[in-house]
């Protein structure tokens, strides 16, 4: 089944506790991105990944990194999670041709305290 | 600033009426809009886009129109069913592509039996 999977999906963690968020897909997809939903403000782009070793920064990258030593994985890294980081956050990817067409995963709920 | 705006957060209609959600946008280099459905506890899917050589893009019960003067895309759902009760978030690209991808805030659409 092709799909994108995120872990962990529910984490509550404390300030200044480096954490990261594993995504991976299955679907051979060059493009991944990373997403975080917050209320009244919709899905807002961290970081974006062209292909294996190219990344570039969203709209939202303060805080973040993200690595991609393969095709198939994009994890977000949290250096040092800070309340406002408190999110639900999404990993998706595309198909070449430039579609605009996502696919999402589940969600990966982050509580900082 | 949010370039997409989606100023209705909640919708409510009758099952088998029409619903209709609007989304505004303020950049002018936008040229391609999606609009993408997003059930509780799952990641967003894909729903339908158009692109801004046309006005007007049919898939089944979902039709998008899209307003380039006015700057506005709607999203039609004729008749409107219980599984359709999701949150809505249009998203728009200034190229075909989901490199750059802005979203808005999202309606949320509750169809009442």
């Amino acid at each position: 089944e092709a799909q994108v999977t995120q872990n962990p999906r529910y984490l509550i963690t404390v300030t200044g506790k480096k954490l990261t968020v594993t995504c991976s897909q299955n679907m051979n997809h060059e493009y991944m991105s990373w997403y975080r939903q917050d209320p009244g403000l919709g899905l807002r782009q961290i970081y974006y990944s062209m292909n294996v070793e190219v990344t570039d920064k969203g709209d939202v990258p303060e805080g973040y990194k993200v690595s991609r030593k393969e095709k198939r994985n994009f994890p977000l890294i949290l250096e040092s999670p800070s309340p406002n980081q408190t999110s639900l956050y999404f990993c998706a990817s595309e198909p070449s041709g430039n579609t605009g067409e996502l696919f999402f995963g589940e969600g990966s709920r982050l509580t900082v305290l | 600033d949010q370039q997409v705006k989606q100023n209705s957060p909640s919708l409510s209609v009758q099952e088998g009426r029409i619903s209709i959600l609007n989304c505004d946008y303020t950049n002018s280099m936008f040229d391609y809009f999606l609009w993408y459905k997003k059930y509780p506890a799952e990641g967003p899917t894909f729903l339908i886009s158009i692109s801004s050589i046309k006005d007007k893009n049919e898939d089944g019960r979902f039709t998008v129109f899209l307003n380039k003067s006015a700057k506005h895309l709607s999203l039609h759902i004729v008749p409107s069913q219980p599984g359709d009760s999701a949150v809505y978030f249009c998203a728009a690209s200034a190229f075909q592509g989901a490199q750059k991808l802005v979203f808005g805030q999202g309606t949320r659409l509750t169809i009442n039996p």
